[in-house]
Parts: structure tokens; C-alpha cells; sequence
């Protein structure tokens, strides 16, 4: 069965960076594309963006071009999201989740297997 | 401010029909499929629809989304307790982002 398991929480200060892991297993890593999405508390869920491991891309929302690196190592089934330039409102829990579209695909569809999720807290 | 609108709370009694609304724009929900997630409290968002009435395996068919123009619904037939939860819409928009609503909190009285 398809899993998806994420790094613990991290306590960081503001302007410093945070890099999580999501490790997938019960597929080919590099047969879906993955992505992120995250929820501040008591908030909704937003979009950052996806990675597609077989052809290379990636796609981040706008909001977090330039603070986000969305990274993967397709030998150890893993991949990474590195958020830089903590604010206290990028204190929230992180998920990873994998597409339903196969990566031979072109656009990302839906979020269909998601991790435990990963509480980033920023804080002074 | 989410991009796509939905109505912050809904209610309903054990047996009844209920109905969630997501509005969007001709740039998002006009172009593309609509997708709803299942959140319990303290757990991960689940998929509930796909491709605006598709539900995966494993879905009961009490749960039925449609889309019209720039406007979805989800509806749950036979209320259950276990359905109180929140529930978000989603879809790409002509940029290939991904935007989601601001979610409905369904409370089954």
C-alpha cells in the first residue's frame, strides 16, 4: 500500500531555513508526480507546489517562488521541501502528498495519498 | 482570502441531505476538474472526489460532487456522525496551480 511517511516537527527562528522530508513506499517514486500543501492552525489547506521525479520539473505557487526548493532523491524514494526566510506565519503543518497523475503526464490531478503531515513552529 | 469560495459552515441531522458549494472563475474551476477532501479533526485531508463526480475506491456513494460553470457542489446523502468533519474543493487554475477553497466545517447536529 501506498505510504507516505515525513520527518518530525522543528522549532525554528524567524529567517532561518527548514527542510522536510516525505519518504514514499508501495509505488515507484518516480511514476507520480508529488505534492506539497500546507495549513497554518485553525486555517485552510494552500497549495505550494508539485515536483514531477521522472521528467525533472517542478511548479510552485507564486506566492513562494524564491523561498522554496522542492527537491527529491529517486534512490532512497524521497523528497524535500526546503522553505527559507521563516516568518512566524509559515508556522503550520506540511504535507506531502502524492498526485493520482502519473508523471508521463502533463498537469498534476489530484492529491490522493497524503503523509502524516510535519508542524513547522517559527518562533523567537 | 482563499480563491475559490466556499461557505464557512453547514449543518445537518443524521439522515439528511446536505449540500456544500464551492464557487470559482472561468481561470480555475471553468477550466479544470474539482476535486473535495475529507478532513477529520487532527488528522490528514483524505480525496473524496475526483474529476468533479468520481470517487475512488473505497468512498461510500452517499457522497456525489457535480460542477456547473465556475460552481461545484458536494452532496452527502444520509448524514452520519462520522461525516462531521471539514471539507475542502480544489482545482488547478490556468497557471497549472493549485488552489483550494477555504473549507466548510459540517457540523451533524
Amino acid at each position: 500500500q501506498v505510504q507516505l511517511v515525513q520527518s518530525g516537527a522543528e522549532v525554528k527562528k524567524p529567517g532561518a531555513s527548514v527542510k522536510v522530508s516525505c519518504q514514499a513506499s508501495g509505488y515507484t517514486f518516480s511514476d507520480y508526480y508529488l505534492d506539497w500543501v500546507r495549513q497554518a492552525p485553525g486555517q485552510g489547506l494552500e497549495w505550494m507546489g508539485w515536483i514531477n521525479p521522472n521528467s525533472g520539473a517542478t511548479k510552485y505557487a507564486q506566492k513562494f517562488q524564491g523561498r522554496v526548493t522542492m527537491t527529491w532523491d529517486t534512490s532512497i524514494s524521497t523528497a524535500y521541501m526546503e522553505l527559507s526566510r521563516l516568518r512566524s506565519d509559515d508556522t503550520a503543518v506540511y504535507y506531502c502528498a502524492r498526485d493520482s497523475s502519473a508523471s508521463y503526464e502533463i498537469l498534476a490531478e489530484s492529491f490522493q495519498y497524503w503523509g502524516q503531515g510535519s508542524l513547522v513552529t517559527v518562533s523567537s | 482570502q482563499s480563491v475559490l469560495t466556499q461557505p464557512p459552515s453547514a449543518s445537518g441531522t443524521p439522515g439528511q441531505t446536505v449540500t456544500l458549494s464551492c464557487s470559482g472563475s472561468r481561470s480555475n474551476i471553468g477550466s479544470n476538474h474539482v476535486y473535495w477532501y475529507q478532513q477529520l479533526p487532527g488528522t490528514a485531508p483524505k480525496l473524496l472526489i475526483y474529476r468533479n463526480n468520481q470517487r475512488p475506491s473505497g468512498v461510500p456513494d452517499r457522497f456525489s460532487g457535480s460542477k456547473s460553470g465556475t460552481s461545484a457542489s458536494l452532496a452527502i446523502s444520509g448524514l452520519r456522525s462520522e461525516d462531521e468533519a471539514e471539507y475542502y474543493c480544489a482545482t488547478w487554475d490556468v497557471s497549472l496551480s493549485g488552489v483550494f477553497g477555504g473549507g466548510t466545517k459540517l457540523t451533524v447536529l
